[in-house]
């Protein structure tokens, strides 16, 4: 079975450019979440799809970060315009259905210089 | 409030080693769920082992072990005669269960480096 997919694995921008992620989950995975994590802590939720509707965003920064689930399938997670304090592992994770094990991607590096 | 706490940043263990790292929650919820993922090198993370809040039965897979104690409020790990390929980073995660969201809170995540 293949598992979740996320591009590109690297991105280096400058502050205040945009940029953004694509993750394809598990086939038949429901639900979808994006992290972030910091270097040195551990992931912490963006945003949370069961579907294609929303069902968690609130540590969303939504003046700057904005994501999409298209079909309730593939998902997007844009930035812009970036910061520095935006550097972090994006990772991308999905679940059969709600309160089941989730499994991530390899996640996307992001530098803001 | 929700939060997960790993105390042990890093810890380096010679091969064959027994090794336990720490985990201890603090939740409102009766209704719960913990988890452990490893994050090798490579950056993904990998499920370990989900429990919910009503089974605290202790679970073994062959070299990983995890004892669930709800009176002392963890959920510990422990590795028996550790391999070089052990080393990475672990995270010990919450999930509330009944609420709209099903995140995941994790810990700091503490490195285990398993030396030949």
């Amino acid at each position: 079975e293949a598992g979740v997919a996320q591009s590109p694995r690297y991105k280096i921008i400058e502050k205040r450019q945009s940029v953004a992620f694509w993750c394809n989950p598990i086939s038949g995975h429901a639900t979808l979440y994006w992290y972030q994590q910091i270097l040195g802590q551990g992931p912490k939720l963006l945003i949370q799809f069961q579907n294609n509707g929303v069902v968690d965003d609130s540590q969303l920064p939504k003046d700057r970060f904005s994501a999409e689930r298209l079909k309730g399938v593939d998902s997007t997670l844009k930035i812009q315009p970036a910061k520095l304090e935006d550097s972090a592992v994006y990772l991308c994770a999905s679940s059969l259905n709600r309160n089941t094990e989730a499994f991530f991607g390899q996640g996307t590096r992001l530098t803001v210089v | 409030a929700q939060k997960v706490t790993q105390a042990q940043t890093e810890i380096s263990v010679v091969e064959k080693e027994d090794v336990t790292l720490d985990c201890v929650y603090e939740t409102r919820d009766t209704t719960y769920y913990l988890f452990w993922y490893k994050q090798p090198p490579s950056g993904e993370l990998v499920f370990l082992i989900r429990r919910n809040s009503f089974d605290e039965q202790n679970e073994i897979s062959g070299r990983y072990s995890w004892n669930f104690q709800k009176s002392t409020s963890s959920f510990n790990f422990t590795i028996t005669a550790s391999q070089v390929v052990d080393s990475a980073v672990y995270f010990c995660a919450l999930s509330e269960g009944g609420r709209n969201t099903d995140k995941l809170i994790f810990g700091t995540g503490t490195r285990l480096q398993v030396f030949p």
